[in-house]
């Protein structure tokens, strides 16, 4: 089955406590992304990735880290997590031509304390 | 600065109601816009559109474009429970990268 698979769920943490939300998706997809959602705000992109090692910030990535060594994997690092990064975070995956549509995994709760 | 503008923010109607949902959208190297819906979880691809003015249809839900005014609309006809949702609006541009909107909640009362 085709699907952008993320890990933990949910997740609380404390302050200052690094973490990593993983994901990864079986469609062979060059295109991945991280966004995060709050209210009001909508889905904002954090990071992208066009291909393996290439990276590029997205709207909102202070504070967060990525890397792409393999396409299938696009891991999000929260080096030193904060209270204002408590969110609901989206991997996406989709093809790298245009007119093809995005791919989410099921989110990730995030609570920072 | 680019960006994408859903309208209503939130929508309440009873069931076998008729709702249109507005986005518009201002996106450089703009390709096509989707629209999503989003339950719970993980938001689900409705509908892309590339041309304008040619209707999309999947059931009770049709949606268009227009690229002269810069807009689309999501409708939904004969509203059922299970439409009750947040719907997602997004602009891809360059490559393949998207701009979503902030979303429009709709909840429908029996």
């Amino acid at each position: 089955e085709a699907q952008v698979t993320q890990n933990p769920r949910y997740l609380i943490t404390v302050t200052g406590k690094k973490l990593t939300v993983t994901c990864s998706q079986n469609m062979n997809h060059e295109y991945m992304s991280w966004y995060r959602q709050d209210p009001g705000l909508g889905l904002r992109q954090i990071y992208y990735s066009m291909n393996v090692e290439v990276t590029d910030k997205g709207d909102v990535p202070e504070g967060y880290k990525v890397s792409r060594k393999e396409k299938r994997n696009f891991p999000l690092i929260l080096e030193s997590p904060s209270p204002n990064q408590t969110s609901l975070y989206f991997c996406a995956s989709s093809l790298a031509r245009p007119g093809t549509e995005a791919f989410f995994g099921q989110g990730t709760r995030l609570t920072v304390v | 600065e680019d960006k994408v503008v859903q309208s209503p923010l939130s929508l309440v109607v009873h069931e076998g109601d008729t709702v249109t949902l507005n986005c518009s959208y201002e996106v450089t190297n703009f390709r096509s816009l989707l629209w999503y819906k989003q339950e719970k979880k993980a938001p689900t691809f409705l509908f892309m559109l590339t041309s304008s003015g040619i209707e999309k249809k999947s059931g009770r839900l049709s949606s268009i474009l227009d690229k002269k005014e810069l807009f689309s609309i999501l409708n939904i006809t004969a509203t059922q429970t299970g439409d009750s949702a947040i719907y997602l609006c997004a602009a891809s541009y360059t490559g393949n990268q998207f701009y979503f909107g902030t979303g429009t909640s709709l909840t429908v009362i029996p």
